[in-house]
């Protein structure tokens, strides 16, 4: 069973580009949530969407941004790039919401680097 | 405000020995708790987990202890081997909220010496 795959593994952008990442979930998993990590705050919570539908939002500018296509393949953009947003970008699925019932599976990252 | 904390950078043990990993939270409504294990260059994979109704659970050399009192949790890993060196997340989930979205800590590196 393939894991979480995210696409680009590493990319580099200027301030003020936007970028755009991808994410394909466990086949059969509806629940894809975005992470960012960076050293000096660890894994923060973007946001999270199932069934095509933002269910919740982390605490980040409107510049981030994301959708979610009806395969449950999901992409996140980040526009108006700072270099503050350079980090691991992880990606994360699961079954399905509701009550917690399991654990998150996470994608190797994609690392952003904003020169 | 953080709501998972995890105050050690880092811990260095000895192969063979105990690692005792702690982690601390202030959110009363967190209501279940998970360690990741992070690699360089990999993502975060579920290490084990643990309800608030209970105190302990364990699953081979890992065992989670919650202390809902103190609001807080530790992971021994006995013995601890070199392969266990990596970085090592707290996290928690609020009573009634769905598994989309987890609290974590900043995370402790864990360094196993031969």
């Amino acid at each position: 069973k393939a894991g979480v795959t995210q696409t680009p593994r590493y990319l580099i952008k200027t301030r003020g580009q936007q970028v755009t990442l991808s994410c394909s979930p466990i086949s059969g998993h509806r629940s894809v949530s975005w992470y960012q990590q960076t050293p000096g705050q660890g894994l923060q919570f973007l946001f999270e969407y199932f069934s095509e539908t933002q269910r919740n939002k982390g605490n980040f500018p409107g510049r981030f941004s994301g959708r979610q296509f009806s395969n449950s393949r999901s992409e996140m953009n980040v526009s108006t790039l700072e270099l503050g947003d350079s980090a691991l970008y992880l990606c994360a699925s699961s079954l399905s919401g509701g009550t917690y019932t399991g654990e998150l599976f996470f994608g190797e990252g994609s690392r952003l680097t904003v020169l | 405000d953080q709501q998972v904390k995890q105050n050690s950078p880092s811990l260095s043990v000895q192969e063979g020995r105990i690692s005792i990993l702690n982690c601390d939270y202030t959110n009363s409504m967190f209501d279940y708790f998970l360690w990741y294990k992070k690699y360089p260059a990999e993502g975060p994979t579920f290490l084990i987990s643990i309800s608030s109704i209970k105190d302990k659970n364990e699953d081979g050399r890992f065992t989670v202890f919650l202390n809902k009192s103190a609001k807080h949790l530790s992971l021994h890993i006995v013995p601890s081997q070199p392969g266990d060196s990596a970085v090592y997340f707290c996290a928690a989930s609020a009573k009634g909220g769905s598994n989309y979205k987890l609290t974590f800590g900043k995370g402790t590196l864990l360094t196993v010496n031969p």
